[in-house]
């Protein structure tokens, strides 16, 4: 079974501040993608970033960085210099090959809120 | 280019009417899905289309809910004799056809079902 595992339901923090929003996830296939979305308030859900299971490097994106190890089954996401538009839902979303397509597994999401 | 679109972005009903949303994909996308997200949760996979065949379905997709996509493009999601128990946001997705596919999100459509 596919899992997806958002722990905090809901961060807040003062901009400038770093802030890390964790994921967990759990699959029994070997080849698999991790995923990153944002939902701001008006719904949309804005692609960041994904990662083949393959490829363990970190990666940096302007104030954006993910941590892939898995090791723990984990796929975490730092948010360098928080800024009020960084307020947003996010959604680690897992994907695995099955019935001859990309099923996608969400968490829960986690709430940010970053106050000015 | 231009993203996925969805339509209406918000729909207020009496239960027991029907409903259909519409979602355009990006254009060359020929992969096309509907998921369902309810309040503090993720979106939750309802259905899945290659151009006009739809080969995948959810168990959450009662006997209520059917999908099309008849050319292949645009597709809708029709909901009959709605329940207060459908209120939810629906979003569509589209992709290309690849191993290493990457689903784009429309803006979703907002039922609120009285």
């Amino acid at each position: 079974a596919q899992k997806v595992t958002q722990a905090q339901t809901e961060i807040s923090v003062v901009e400038k501040e770093d802030v890390t929003l964790d994921c967990v996830y759990e699959t029994r296939d070997t080849t698999y993608y991790l995923f990153w979305y944002k939902q701001p308030p008006s719904g949309e859900l804005v692609f960041l970033i994904r990662r083949n299971s393959f490829d363990e490097q970190n990666e940096i994106s302007g104030r954006y960085s993910w941590n892939f190890q898995k090791s723990t089954s984990s796929f975490n996401f730092t948010i360098t210099a928080s800024q009020v538009v960084d307020s947003a839902v996010y959604f680690c979303a897992l994907s695995v090959f099955a019935d001859n397509f990309n099923k996608f597994y969400f968490g829960s999401g986690t709430k940010l809120n970053v106050k000015p | 280019d231009t993203g996925v679109s969805q339509d209406p972005r918000h729909k207020i009903t009496k239960r027991g009417q029907n409903v259909t949303f519409r979602c355009d994909p990006i254009s060359e996308h020929n992969r096309l899905y509907w998921y369902r997200q309810t309040l503090g949760q993720g979106p939750e996979f309802l259905t899945y289309f290659q151009n006009e065949a739809q080969l995948e379905k959810s168990r959450l997709l009662s006997d209520r809910f059917s999908a099309e996509r008849p050319k292949g493009s645009f597709s809708t999601l029709e909901i009959q004799r709605t329940e207060q128990g459908d209120s939810a946001m629906y979003l569509c997705a589209s992709s290309r056809q690849m191993i290493q596919e990457t689903q784009y999100f429309g803006p979703g459509t907002r039922l609120l079902v009285l």
